[in-house]
């Protein structure tokens, strides 16, 4: 079975600190995803990656980088976190072409 | 861009019913991947049924079918003999056939009433 991991189920971090969220799979795929989940808005991409070291932005990148230096690991930075950011995270992986597996999202409250 | 509309916030089904769950698409692609996918409460995304345009016949996957229309650009899934389970927000999605973005609906809510 395909497992997407995150690093944190929730967590708490006040404004201006700088935040990781740390996703793993373990299933060799080449791509990569981070979305952002909220109420009435569904998920929106964040970013993106089909390689190591490669990335795209998707359609809310602002406030927000990567990191993809092993296929496996994908890394979302949150440079100086603000409160519109309070969100739940989901990291995804897939093999172009097929299905995303999802991990089971990080909640993030910026207070 | 790609959008995938859910005009249906939240959705109620009796248990044994059958609920069907709409979903509209835009796309000028004839190559592209439709998906449905189930978010329990507090609980993992996971795939409940995946469409290839390119076929012509709807999917199946035991209580869970689709009803895809190509012309219309819509597709509903349909719960069958609906279980305390299945309550959960489903999202619709679209993956163009040589692309890596997903596009997402704003999902629907169901509830399964006992």
């Amino acid at each position: 079975d395909v497992k997407v991991t995150q690093s944190s189920r929730y967590l708490v971090k006040r404004t201006g600190e700088k935040v990781f969220l740390e996703c793993v799979q373990d299933m060799d795929h080449e791509n990569m995803f981070w979305y952002r989940q909220d109420p009435g808005l569904g998920l929106r991409l964040i970013y993106f990656s089909y390689d190591v070291k490669m990335k795209e932005k998707g359609d809310i990148p602002e406030g927000y980088s990567v990191s993809r230096e092993k296929k496996e690991r994908f890394s979302l930075i949150l440079e100086s976190a603000s409160t519109n950011q309070t969100s739940m995270y989901l990291c995804a992986s897939d093999k172009p072409g097929y299905e995303q597996y999802f991990g089971p999202g990080t909640r993030l409250t910026v207070t | 861009a790609q959008t995938v509309t859910q005009s249906q916030p939240e959705m109620s089904v009796q248990e044994a019913e059958t609920v069907t769950l709409s979903c509209t698409y835009d796309t000028s692609e004839s190559d592209y991947y439709l998906f449905w996918y189930k978010q329990p409460p507090s609980r993992q995304m996971i795939l409940v049924i995946r469409q290839e345009a390119y076929k012509q016949q709807n999917a199946t996957e035991n209580r869970f079918s689709v009803n895809f229309q190509k012309a219309a650009k819509s597709f509903s899934l349909k719960i069958s003999d609906s279980q305390l389970g299945d309550a959960a927000m489903y999202f619709c999605a679209y993956r163009r056939g040589t692309g890596n973005q997903f596009y997402f609906g704003t999902g629907t809510s169901l509830t399964v009433i006992p």
